[in-house]
């Protein structure tokens, strides 16, 4: 399976943009890109995932580099709830599962 | 609106005993999995079913079965617990595979073997 790397923390001041980047040298064609979030102690909640082109929904923005190897992404303004891991993961097309690394554990400042 | 529900959300064991670890969803999912969460080891894999009756291991199935009997229910079972099988256990469901499909998790139950 291809890996993903993303650095293990981050901060962000409250109501800034924040800019969450995830490395994936080895995705193939058909690999999409999901992000997923998990604040404490809560299982893990979707928020995004793309193939090819950037990707907006009401949580965040995705934004997938045009070699694919990489993609960050963007919450428009932190807030204090957004303070969770964030896992970057690749899904290949015929699989059911998702493999999850450590992500990134993003702090919010008030 | 609790879509995935695990039955338990802290347990205590002790070693050597059987525990069952619930999970329902109501979404009329396909696929259902577990997973594990350690600190510093992520989320593993232990068992996933992708229809009533059928099961394919994941990473880590060993010293966990898992029954699934009806679609909305998947059973993780530990036969004979240990103090390494102390964990964060996270229930998840999903579509039909497709590349795009999503999970979705429920709250999690943290066992605790003595």
């Amino acid at each position: 399976d291809a890996k993903t790397t993303q650095p293990n923390s981050m901060e962000s001041n409250e109501e800034e943009p924040v800019h969450l980047p995830c490395n994936h040298s080895t995705i193939s064609g058909t690999d999409y890109i999901h992000w997923y979030r998990q604040l404490p102690s809560q299982g893990p909640e979707y928020v995004i995932h793309g193939l090819t082109s950037n990707v907006n929904n009401r949580m965040a923005s995705l934004a997938i580099a045009e070699d694919r190897k990489s993609s960050t992404l963007i919450l428009h303004r932190a807030t204090l709830r957004d303070a969770a891991v964030y896992y970057c993961i690749l899904k290949q097309v015929e699989a059911n599962n998702l493999f999850f690394g450590t992500g990134t554990r993003l702090t919010v400042i008030p | 609106d609790v879509k995935v529900t695990q039955s338990s959300r802290y347990l205590v064991k002790r070693t050597g005993e059987k525990v069952f670890l619930e999970c329902v969803q109501d979404m009329d999912h396909e696929n259902m999995f577990w997973y594990r969460q350690d600190p510093g080891l992520g989320l593993r894999l232990i068992y996933f079913s992708y229809d009533v009756k059928m099961k394919e291991k994941g990473d880590i199935p060993e010293g966990y079965s898992v029954s699934r009997e009806k679609k909305e229910r998947f059973s993780l079972i530990l036969e004979s617990a240990s103090t390494n099988q102390t964990s964060m256990y996270l229930c998840a469901s999903s579509h039909y595979r497709s590349g795009a499909n999503v999970l979705t998790f429920g709250a999690g139950s943290r066992l605790t073997v003595l």
